[in-house]
């Protein structure tokens, strides 16, 4: 069955970078659309990146900046999520989520999430 | 940017009949999906596609579409339904996914 595991959540400081993994079993994630979205302590669900099922292209939420990167490992069958310049809001717990072939398509799963927390 | 507006709390007995509203400019025209999320846990998907619900989800949650509005309906509702429920759609013109604020769901 489908499973999504997120690790490399942790405390890192203001400028600070982190990056995310997500490890995926059931499914080939090179064909398959992926999402990061994250959800601050207390707040609702706010979508961060995707990257289309045929790695053509990204998409990013504007608060990103430019200072995140989504990529993925196909030999490994993981996504990643770069972060850079992090902010004190960037505190939240990180969730990665398939997609499918279609960007309308939904986030039909998720992983429990890694939390990271910015501060100094 | 796009927003989707979902009012804040929903209270509502056991096996009486919840709606949960979620507005937002044409989206009538867009695929709109609904998620759960229990206190602690990752959110869930489901109804997908206006009205469509994964396998596994009750018959209970149903969904609808229509003009300016999207509602998640949970008919006979149950102590086990309690959670926040999340809408979410893709907006083509900024290819950014977007989710409404959320509803808090209590059962009473």
């Amino acid at each position: 069955q489908v499973q999504l595991v997120e690790s490399g959540g942790r405390v890192v400081q203001p400028g600070g970078s982190l990056r995310l993994s997500c490890a995926a079993s059931g499914f080939d994630v090179s064909t398959y659309g992926m999402h990061w979205v994250r959800q601050a302590p207390g707040k609702g669900l706010e979508w961060v990146a995707n990257i289309r099922y045929d790695g053509s292209n990204e998409y990013y939420a504007d608060f990103v900046e430019g200072r995140f990167t989504i990529s993925r490992d196909n030999f490994k069958n993981t996504l990643h999520l770069q972060m850079n310049s992090l902010r004190s809001d960037d505190t939240a717990t990180y969730y990665c989520a398939k997609g499918d072939a279609s960007s309308w398509d939904p986030f039909d799963h998720w992983g429990q999430g890694t939390l990271v927390i910015v501060s100094s | 940017s796009y927003v989707l507006t979902q009012p804040p709390s929903v209270s509502v007995a056991p096996g009486q009949t919840a709606r949960i509203t979620c507005g937002g400019n044409n989206m009538g025209g867009k695929s709109v999906h609904w998620y759960q999320q229990k206190a602690g846990q990752a959110p869930v998907l489901v109804v997908y596609d206006d009205d469509d619900r994964p396998s596994g989800i009750p018959e209970r949650f149903s969904g609808f579409n229509s003009g300016n509005s999207a509602t998640l309906t949970i008919s006979r509702v149950e102590a086990g339904d309690e959670a926040d429920y999340y809408c979410q759609l893709w907006h083509s013109h900024s290819d950014h996914w977007v989710f409404g604020g959320g509803t808090r769901l209590t059962v009473l």
